[in-house]
């Protein structure tokens, strides 16, 4: 079946850093992948879609300048966190469409960033 | 835009009995309705979906009913074991849209 994955698997790094998180689909391709943002406890929030050969669209209120989004390949979205803040300590989910019926997405393991 | 709410936010049931999750959607122009474990730390994972043009559907011991009228749907697990204890959430779309609006997440426990 659909698989995405998500590298790395948890980050932690120093205020003012920036951080890179690849979101791939593995047997399939995809023109469009979602991130996601998911605060302890609370339901996944929607931050932007990932449109392969244009750029991102970013949700109402999402800093595009803050999460830098390129969509590379047909395979490969990264989302980048800019000179990160512990504010932005979340986990970081991807999705994609599947490909094989309307609307059916399939989500990558998540990154668990923590900024110090 | 399209609004989804989910109740309750945490369900305890005994092994075996049967574990009842419902969400209500706000725009009737929504046509996809899927359902999602999460485990700790771990993605959501599709478990059942359903479209608009069904009334229901069942897959094992797990089943969601969709009522177009009330704008709800259900997701319903029979039989439940310990292995069912996760958060589940449900999730609206608009046929073609492909963006998913997801419910508050109900926390799911199965007490042995």
């Amino acid at each position: 079946g659909a698989v995405v994955s998500q590298h790395p698997s948890r980050v932690i790094c120093k205020s003012g850093t920036s951080v890179k998180i690849e979101c791939r689909s593995l047997d399939f391709q995809a023109t469009t992948m979602f991130w996601y943002r998911q605060f302890p406890k609370k339901s996944l929030m929607l931050m932007a879609t990932s449109n392969e050969g244009s750029k991102a669209t970013y949700e109402q209120g999402v800093e595009k300048d803050k999460f830098l989004i390129n969509h590379a390949s047909l395979t490969l979205s990264t989302l980048t966190v800019t000179s990160a803040h512990p504010e932005d300590s979340s986990f970081y989910i991807c999705s994609a469409p599947s490909g094989r019926s309307p609307n059916e997405q399939f989500f990558g393991p998540g990154t668990r960033l923590t900024v110090l | 835009g399209e609004n989804v709410e989910q109740h309750p936010s945490t369900l305890s049931v005994q092994e075996g009995d049967s574990a009842v999750i419902k969400c209500t959607y706000s725009d009737s122009a929504s046509n996809y309705f899927p359902w999602y474990k999460q485990e700790l730390g771990k993605g959501p994972q599709l478990i059942i979906d359903i479209r608009s043009n069904v009334g229901e559907k069942k897959d094992q011991r797990i089943a969601v009913t969709l009522n177009k009228t009330a704008k709800h749907f259900s997701l319903h697990i029979t039989e439940t074991q310990p292995e069912d204890s996760a958060v589940y959430f449900c999730a609206a779309s608009l046929q073609g849209a492909q963006k998913l609006v997801f419910g508050q997440g109900t926390r799911l426990t199965i007490n042995p």
